[in-house]
């Protein structure tokens, strides 16, 4: 398995661009997450879905979006990127929750963006 | 939301030193994480510690539930420990799976 694979690694953009950061996951968790970290802090979640088709909310979802059509891919869109979003990207994924299971969330590389 | 304090911020160690690290939760959790960030980014999950205690070779962790926080010893230290130790924390439900709150982090540097 692969595992949580993101694409591109690194990418600059210009003040005012789009792009999709990509992230596609082979081990059939129906969980995914996007998360964003910000130089020197924590991670925060910017949107999760629990399934195809399912998406929502987290933390910090202002200027992205996301979709969900398939279990393995979860694509995250940037639309008229701005300063602020400039952060390493972080896709991770998990199982279904199962009683007496300890189900860890699996990351991706991550994607590092940079907005000038 | 839940809030996730973690000390001390920084840390320098010696190599060989010991240390503990410690993270506060404002609420109640079933699921707590300790990762490992590497000098390259890379995030690896060292323990899922949602109560009780564990170990795994030099690192062992202990979360006391009730009174919401849990700590990670790093013993004989590495200059491979160095990086960035984040504590993550949870509640599992169907709806959001187990997402996480992530601390600010612990930012360690073992010198030789």
């Amino acid at each position: 398995n692969a595992g949580v694979t993101q694409t591109p690694k690194f990418r600059i953009l210009k003040i005012g661009q789009s792009m999709t950061l990509q992230c596609a996951q082979d081990m059939n968790h129906n969980y995914m997450y996007w998360y964003r970290q910000d130089p020197g802090m924590g991670l925060k979640l910017i949107y999760y879905s629990v399934g195809a088709g399912i998406t929502d909310k987290g933390e910090v979802p202002n200027g992205y979006n996301v979709s969900r059509s398939t279990t393995e891919y979860f694509p995250l869109r940037l639309e008229l990127a701005a300063p602020s979003q400039t952060s390493v990207y972080f896709c991770a994924s998990s199982p279904p929750l199962r009683t007496g299971y300890q189900e860890t969330q699996y990351f991706g590389p991550g994607t590092r963006l940079l907005v000038l | 939301g839940i809030q996730v304090e973690q000390s001390p911020p920084d840390l320098i160690l010696q190599e060989g030193a010991n240390s503990t690290l410690r993270c506060n939760f404002s609420d109640s959790v079933n699921n707590l994480q300790w990762f490992h960030q590497n000098p390259w980014g890379q995030l690896i999950n060292l323990f899922y510690i949602p109560s009780g205690t564990k170990q795994n070779g030099r690192l062992s962790a202990t979360t006391v539930a009730t009174e919401r926080y849990s700590l990670l010893y790093i013993s004989s230290s590495q200059t491979t420990d160095s990086g960035v130790y984040f504590c993550a924390v949870g509640y599992n439900n169907n709806n959001a799976g187990n997402m996480l709150t992530f601390g600010g982090g612990t930012r360690l540097m073992v010198k030789p």
